[in-house]
């Protein structure tokens, strides 16, 4: 069964500190991994896009690493803002069937406190 | 510059009322999705349209009905709400397989 499991669920950090979060996926036949970010009340907006030949990919404060080989990805934050508080959604996309079949972890919900 | 808009943001059903979401999109994109979102579950996929003029059933179809009215815009529709039917929708929509998806604002629906 195609799954996704995110880690931690919850993150507390002060604003500043750098936090990584964790994805791990069992997903057949992977086309890509995908990192979104969703505001309370708000629909996830896309920060990477990863397919299998690339393991690292930056946008902004934001670095996200894919290890085909263990099936685990992990998203960097540095220097957090306040801004950055919302929940981090780690999403892979299986190949096939004729459209954007994709698989959604339950998300990270992280808190960044002054 | 829109991106995927739906309709409404709100609202509170009775328990076999019927409703439809509505969704558009302005960017030219073929692939239409609508997801609902539950507390401590991922999004999880509920019909969608490849292209205009076609839908398929996704993983949690049962009591919902697609229309894609034309490349723009896809319909959900519930004909006859139920409890377990509570949820956040978004629509979301795609170029095509492997591209960006881009997610409406979403629609809070409560069924009492």
């Amino acid at each position: 069964k195609n799954q996704v499991e995110q880690s931690p669920q919850s993150l507390i950090i002060l604003e500043g500190k750098n936090c990584t979060l964790q994805c791990n996926y069992t997903v057949s036949p992977f086309s890509n991994l995908r990192w979104y970010k969703q505001d309370t009340g708000r629909g996830p907006v896309s920060l990477t896009i990863m397919t299998f030949s690339e393991n690292t990919k930056s946008n902004g404060r934001y670095t996200a690493t894919l290890d085909a080989d263990t099936k685990q990805s992990s998203l960097h934050i540095t220097a957090s803002q306040l801004s950055d508080s919302a929940s981090y959604i780690c999403v892979v996309g299986a190949r096939g069937g004729g459209y954007n079949k994709l698989i959604f972890g339950a998300g990270t919900r992280l808190a960044v406190h002054p | 510059n829109a991106g995927v808009t739906q309709t409404p943001k709100f609202q509170v059903l009775k328990t076999g009322q019927s409703m439809t979401l509505q969704c558009a999109q302005d960017m030219n994109h073929n692939s239409m999705y609508w997801y609902r979102q539950d507390p401590g579950m991922g999004l999880r996929l509920i019909y969608y349209s490849a292209s205009e003029g076609t839908t398929d059933k996704g993983e949690v179809p049962n009591g919902y009905n697609v229309s894609r009215l034309n490349k723009r815009e896809f319909s959900l529709r519930l004909e006859s709400a139920a409890p377990s039917q509570t949820s956040v929708y978004f629509c979301a929509s795609t170029l095509g397989t492997g591209a960006e998806a881009f997610f409406g604002q979403g629609t809070r629906l409560t069924v009492v």
